[in-house]
């Protein structure tokens, strides 16, 4: 399976806007490129997904490449609450295939 | 709140003793699932159900083994759990079957191998 590619970690400062990068240059045109977060003990959670065109949600915004071989997950104001592992995944039918996912700390 | 419940949260078994692991969901989704996650790594799939229809990963060893007696509960079966098993244990959810597909997981149960 492709997967995607991701840094390792990444630090920001609480209030900050904060740009996780990812990616996908094998991505196949039907795939979608979903965002999920893993706190601290506990399990995934869906954060964002999108197909060719950038989204918003409450939780974050999607910025996807125009050729879809990379995207930008971007929180607008991070909270000390945002510091988890971000997984930026290539969704497949029923599967999602998670990479090694950025680790992100948040600084007060 | 509907959600994904796993119990137990913690399990401890011995080397060899078969252990089994529960998930149940109030969400009514078509598809569970079961990942494996081990210390500092991403979840793995290890299989799906799709209702009734098992879906097993390629690379699962043939120690795992799954159940879905109905919608609303799925079993991890271990049958003679290794060190190398320890891990969390993750069971999630979905609709069913498309691409923009959400997963929903529960809390995890860590699994310790003595």
């Amino acid at each position: 399976d492709a997967k995607t590619t991701q840094p390792n970690s990444m630090e920001s400062n609480e209030e900050e806007p904060v740009h996780l990068p990812c990616n996908h240059s094998t991505i196949s045109g039907t795939d979608y490129i979903h965002w999920y977060r893993q706190l601290p003990s506990q399990g995934p959670e869906y954060v964002i997904h999108g197909l060719t065109s950038n989204v918003n949600n409450r939780m974050a915004s999607l910025a996807i490449a125009e050729d879809r071989k990379s995207s930008t997950l971007i929180l607008h104001r991070a909270t000390l609450r945002d510091a988890a592992v971000y997984y930026c995944i290539r969704q497949g039918a029923q599967k999602l295939v998670f990479g090694q996912g950025t680790r992100l700390t948040i600084n007060p | 709140d509907a959600m994904v419940i796993q119990n137990p949260r913690y399990q401890v078994t011995q080397f060899g003793k078969p252990v089994t692991l529960s998930c149940s969901q109030t969400l009514n989704h078509n598809v569970m699932y079961w990942y494996q996650q081990k210390s500092s790594q991403a979840p793995k799939l290890l299989f799906h159900y799709y209702d009734k229809d098992f879906n097993n990963e390629a690379d699962t060893p043939d120690n795992f083994q799954s159940r879905r007696p109905n919608t609303s509960f799925c079993f991890l079966d271990i049958r003679s759990p290794g060190l190398g098993d320890a891990a969390m244990y993750l069971c999630a959810t979905s609709r069913g079957g498309t691409y923009t597909d959400t997963q929903y997981f529960g809390p995890g149960t860590r699994l310790t191998v003595l």
